[in-house]
């Protein structure tokens, strides 16, 4: 099973700066099968970016993903108020699935 | 809009059975793959596995294997995710998702609250 580990844990940033998340896979994610998510409190996850670097329909154009192989970021160039939430990224790899364990992006 | 509406929050002695709903509207169940996923209180993502809602195939994570059973009813256009043999480690929010490209999930249930305890 690939584990993905996801740094910081935490992120404490303000409105309008830059946020570089991380996450990096044990073995090779394959085909780029890498996805980025948002959640807020009491609700489901947000399909953010697939396949690496695909932006979902409707996601603003300041939220971009980047990496292959084992090194994977998410990028928000400039952060907005109700960009403040937890952020998962998720593999599917050999008929198998998993999720990083999250980075939350407080406000500082 | 598409919507995965899923059942009722649950309360469940140890050692028994949940099943939780997903019926899907506004698409047709069997052209997109489903997954279910859980979440328990205050902690990350887990993935448990996936449906063929077309022919009824699965594929179960490793840390549910004998334990998950998926299964759908076209005719209602409803995916089920049951699992047997409750711990209070099982408390939590199970989430049916579409597979969307590349294995990414585009539309989520509102999620499922099951609370085992005694």
């Amino acid at each position: 099973e690939i584990v993905l580990t996801q740094s910081p844990g935490t992120l404490s940033l303000s409105p309008g700066e830059r946020a570089t998340l991380s996450c990096r896979a044990s073995q090779s994610v394959s085909s780029s099968y890498l996805t980025w998510y948002q959640q807020k409190p009491g609700q489901a996850p947000r399909l953010l970016i697939y396949g690496a670097s695909s932006r979902a329909t409707g996601i603003p154009d300041r939220f971009s993903g980047s990496g292959s192989g084992t090194d994977f970021t998410l990028t928000i160039s400039r952060l907005e108020p109700e960009d403040f939430a937890v952020y998962y990224c998720q593999q599917y790899g050999s008929s198998r699935g998993s999720f990083g364990q999250g980075t939350k992006l407080e406000i500082k | 809009q598409v919507q995965l509406v899923q059942s009722g929050a649950e309360v469940k002695q140890p050692g028994a059975s949940v099943k939780v709903s997903c019926k899907a509207s506004r698409y047709t169940l069997t052209d997109y793959f489903l997954h279910w996923v859980r979440q328990a209180p205050g902690q990350g993502l887990e993935w448990m596995g996936w449906i063929n809602p077309n022919s009824g195939g699965t594929n179960y994570a490793q840390n549910f294997q004998g334990r998950v059973t998926m299964t759908r009813d076209t005719s209602i256009s409803t995916a089920y995710m049951e699992l047997s043999r409750l711990t209070s480690d099982d408390t939590a929010v199970y989430y049916c998702a579409r597979e969307y490209q590349l294995a990414s999930f585009d539309y989520w249930g509102q999620g499922t609250l099951v609370t085992v305890s005694s």
